[in-house]
């Protein structure tokens, strides 16, 4: 069974500039979550999707969104890209619709803004 | 909403030693605690869970134990060896399934 699928893996955008990354769930997992990752903060919750709804959304500003296709892959965008945006994102999938299961990772996609 | 503070953010411990990783959460509905490690340029992988109807899980070397009445949960590795290296993460769900991380702790095995 292939893994979460993140791409692109390494990107480099500049300030006010908006960026689409994407993630491709493990076949028959119905959530993903997203995250980011920053040497300060460990791992922030950005939001989480389940059968194409947004089931919860974290502490961040409206500049970033996201969505799920019916397929379950998942997008999220940043816009008017900030210098502080820099980071790891990362993409998880869960198989459990009712929560407590285990979460499975992608590799990321490295942002960088400069 | 929920937080988990981890502490220590650093450990140093010589091959062989036992090591301890310490995190706390707020909310006492949370009721699932993964542990998660993530290798140097690598993705965070989960290497034991808890959920909050067992007070300890052993999985060779590795343990965690739960005390729901403190709001606190600690991972313990036996053994501790280089390849045990890395950033360790530990998490409490909030919500279907929502993940609240701890901070990180980087763990470092001398041989």
């Amino acid at each position: 069974k292939a893994g979460v699928t993140q791409t692109p893996r390494y990107l480099i955008k500049t300030r006010g500039q908006q960026v689409t990354l994407s993630c491709s769930p493990i076949s028959g997992h119905r959530s993903v979550s997203w995250y980011q990752q920053t040497p300060g903060q460990g791992l922030q919750f950005l939001f989480e999707y389940f059968s194409e709804t947004q089931r919860n959304k974290g502490n961040f500003p409206g500049r970033f969104s996201g969505r799920q296709f019916s397929n379950s892959r998942s997008e999220m965008n940043v816009s008017t890209l900030e210098l502080g945006d820099s980071a790891l994102y990362l993409c998880a999938s869960s198989s459990a619709g009712e929560g407590t299961g285990e979460l499975f990772f992608g590799e990321g996609s490295r942002l960088t803004v400069l | 909403g929920e937080n988990v503070e981890q502490h220590p953010s650093t450990l140093s411990v010589q091959e062989g030693d036992s090591a301890v990783i310490k995190c706390t959460y707020s909310d006492s509905a949370s009721n699932y605690f993964p542990w998660y490690k993530q290798e140097l340029g690598k993705r965070p992988q989960l290497i034991i869970d808890i959920r909050s109807n067992v007070g300890e899980k052993k999985d060779q070397r590795i343990a965690v134990t739960l005390n729901k009445t403190a709001k606190h949960f600690s991972l313990h590795i036996t053994e501790t060896q280089p390849e045990d290296s890395a950033v360790y993460f530990c998490a409490a769900i909030e919500g279907y399934s929502t993940l609240t991380f701890g901070k990180g702790t980087m763990l470092l095995v001398s041989p």
